[in-house]
């Protein structure tokens, strides 16, 4: 499968702390995407990186990214009720498709 | 602001019914595409329409069929509806690039 895989499954952290999750994928990729899901909605594209770049940030988002290992972190810094949400990590490989993984939830508790 | 509507958030049907999902997108988008999205699966896709009259079989097409007649409009439909497609149904377009997906607010359909 292309499927891209997030770790954790679930995290729940304090407002105000960091949550890092991370992504593995099995082949080559053109670029890899994140996504916010809010209370099962329909995704929202957080932050593209492309396939020659290490690191990107927007926000309090920062996006790696090792193609050699293969994997990507998300990490959301001084986090808010409001980044409570599912974030899904899609490789996209040389073609139209993204493969999107199951997800990590992701709790900030009051 | 790109807006991608799709025709129900909730919907109940019974077995062997024929459902229409309708997807409506206003931002003049040649690509659209059809996942659903199943706890613990995450997203797979059932269609993708490059043009007008033209689709691709995603990783599911089986017991899917769509249709799209205008480019603003995608239907997916479900010829005899079965209780293993129950499940949330997502509509996304993108532009040309194939990079961001827009998706619309998804449908939860429940087949008795």
């Amino acid at each position: 499968s292309q499927q891209g895989e997030e770790d954790p499954q679930a995290l729940s952290i304090q407002e105000g702390e960091n949550a890092t999750m991370n992504c593995s994928y099995k082949t080559s990729i053109n670029n890899l995407q994140w996504y916010r899901q809010n209370s099962g909605r329909g995704l929202v594209h957080l932050i593209l990186i492309r396939s020659n770049e290490r690191e990107k940030h927007s926000g309090r988002l920062r996006v790696t990214l090792d193609t050699s290992k293969k994997s990507s972190s998300l990490l959301i810094t001084a986090s808010r009720a409001a980044d409570t949400a599912s974030y899904f990590c899609a490789p996209k490989h040389n073609d139209y498709k993204l493969s999107f993984g199951a997800g990590t939830t992701v709790t900030v508790r009051a | 602001d790109v807006k991608v509507t799709q025709s129900s958030r909730y919907l109940v049907k019974r077995t062997g019914e024929k459902v229409f999902l309708e997807c409506v997108q206003d931002m003049d988008h040649e690509n659209m595409f059809w996942y659903r999205q199943d706890p613990g699966l995450g997203l797979r896709l059932i269609y993708f329409s490059y043009d007008v009259k033209m689709k691709e079989k995603g990783d599911i097409p089986e017991g899917y069929s769509v249709s799209r007649e205008k480019k603003e409009r995608f239907s997916l439909i479900l010829e005899s509806a079965s209780t293993n497609q129950t499940s949330m149904y997502l509509c996304a377009t993108s532009g040309p690039s194939y990079n961001e997906q827009f998706f619309g607010p998804g449908t939860r359909l429940t087949v008795l």
